[in-house]
């Protein structure tokens, strides 16, 4: 699987935006970027994926870089609900060895401040 | 929403003992997986199983391990003669498809403490 390289660790105040970076600069063509989450004492939660084009949904927005090399989740209004760490996965063509397994980094660790 | 829901939510065993982690997947997902999170570090994969054969497992999944859909709903993971390193919290998930457009539902998780 390609690797992907996140901060260890941001910070935000509530109900500011909190833009959170992914390098992943030997994406293939086919590789699909996802994100998760895990709450505290919770399992991973999905948040979003997309391809080539930016993608929103009711919980972010992804925005890709043109090269593909790097991407963004973007949560618009941070709540201390959004206290998590994310995690940026590349998700490759099933049927291979990696058939639809995710492989989990260290993520980034995402502090909300009141 | 659609919910993974995972039992117990916290099991002690004795070293050596057999232990089996339930799960049941969302109702018209086809696509099952576990996944274990040992205390401060990362989720590692362990199986996924698909059509009820194994798709795919990790070096983890030695033959200690064994996973079986027993009916329609429910999906099940053994651990036969646990060690002390098997301590984790064990994740559950499920997917509609294995293609990788699809996301995963995760379950809570089970925390295994072996003694």
């Amino acid at each position: 699987d390609a690797k992907t390289t996140q901060p260890n660790s941001m910070e935000s105040n509530e109900e500011e935006p909190v833009h959170l970076p992914c390098n992943h600069s030997t994406i293939s063509g086919t590789d699909y970027i996802h994100w998760y989450r895990q709450l505290p004492s919770q399992g991973p939660e999905y948040v979003i994926h997309g391809l080539t084009s930016n993608v929103n949904n009711r919980m972010a927005s992804l925005a890709i870089a043109e090269d593909r090399k790097s991407s963004t989740l973007i949560l618009h209004r941070a709540t201390l609900r959004d206290a998590a760490v994310y995690y940026c996965i590349l998700r490759g063509n099933a049927g291979g060895t990696s058939y639809g397994k995710l492989t989990f980094g260290q993520g980034t660790i995402l502090t909300v401040h009141p | 929403e659609p919910e993974v829901t995972q039992t117990p939510s916290h099991q002690v065993t004795q070293m050596g003992q057999e232990v089996i982690l339930r799960c049941v997947p969302i109702s018209n997902h086809l696509y099952f997986y576990w996944y274990r999170q040992i205390l401060g570090q990362k989720v590692e994969f362990l199986v996924s199983f698909y059509n009820n054969e194994i798709s795919e497992k990790s070096e983890i999944f030695d033959d200690q391990f064994s996973v079986e859909r027993p009916d329609g709903s429910n999906f099940t993971l053994k651990i036969r003669s646990t060690k002390l390193e098997d301590s984790a919290m064990y994740f559950c998930a499920s997917s509609e498809g294995g293609q990788r457009i699809y996301g995963y539902t995760f379950g809570s998780g089970t925390r295994l403490t072996v003694v």
